[in-house]
């Protein structure tokens, strides 16, 4: 069975303060993505990594970072969190072994006040 | 550049009435493309990609090069069939992107 874990369910942060946002997932896949999910935009990307120590920008990269010291971890930075940060956060991870699909968290509902 | 476009926000029809969820993408390569399907309270999950040619849950999809779409299809809907779906492209190569349509809604009334 996949597990892709997230470390929060539901998130509430202030204006300014630094949110860590995490992801671990058990199928040694080398691709890992950071996801929002806004209603009536869909899905965008913030962040991917393809190997460790490797990321890459998505489409909404500004105001996050990322980082992924291990392969089965991959973290969302956010270095001052704003309310227009306020979104469901969705990791997903995939590989060559998976042919294309990716696997997603159950995702972490942040809000900033 | 690569897009992927669901015209409907919400869809909302009749158990046992025909299904149809639209998409149409935007790719200059060979389109590879997935439905992803997210039910109340649960995580994404992939629910059928064109390349297997399958039917999953009564559902269906073809795609048509000519048109460049992908629209999926179910001939009876149920009440179990109600949740977002979202229409998804393959590109980067060897990292496996995905791009994501904006989702549909799709609520099935009794």
């Amino acid at each position: 069975d996949v597990k892709v874990t997230q470390s929060s369910r539901y998130l509430v942060k202030r204006t300014g303060e630094k949110v860590f946002l995490e992801c671990v997932q058990d199928m040694d896949h080398e691709n890992m993505f950071w996801y929002r999910q806004d209603p009536g935009l869909g899905l965008r990307l913030i962040y991917f990594s393809y190997d460790v120590k490797m990321k890459e920008k998505g489409d909404i990269p500004e105001g996050y970072s990322v980082s992924r010291e291990k392969k089965e971890r991959f973290s969302l930075i956010l270095e001052s969190a704003s309310t227009n940060q306020t979104s469901m956060y969705l990791c997903a991870h995939g590989g060559r072994a998976a042919k294309n699909e990716q696997f997603f968290g159950p995702g972490t509902r942040l809000t900033v006040l | 550049a690569q897009r992927v476009t669901q015209p409907e926000k919400l869809l909302s029809v009749f158990k046992g009435a025909p299904v149809e969820l639209k998409c149409n993408y935007s790719y200059s390569g060979s389109p590879e493309l997935f439905w992803y399907v997210q039910y109340s309270r649960q995580r994404l999950q992939l629910l059928l990609r064109h390349i297997s040619r399958e039917s999953i849950k009564g559902f269906t999809a073809d795609l048509n090069k000519g048109e460049t779409s992908f629209h999926l299809k179910k001939p009876f809907a149920q009440e179990e069939d109600s949740a977002m779906y979202y229409c998804a492209l393959v590109y980067g190569g060897a990292t496996n992107k995905l791009i994501f349509g904006t989702g549909t809604l799709l609520a099935v009334q009794p």
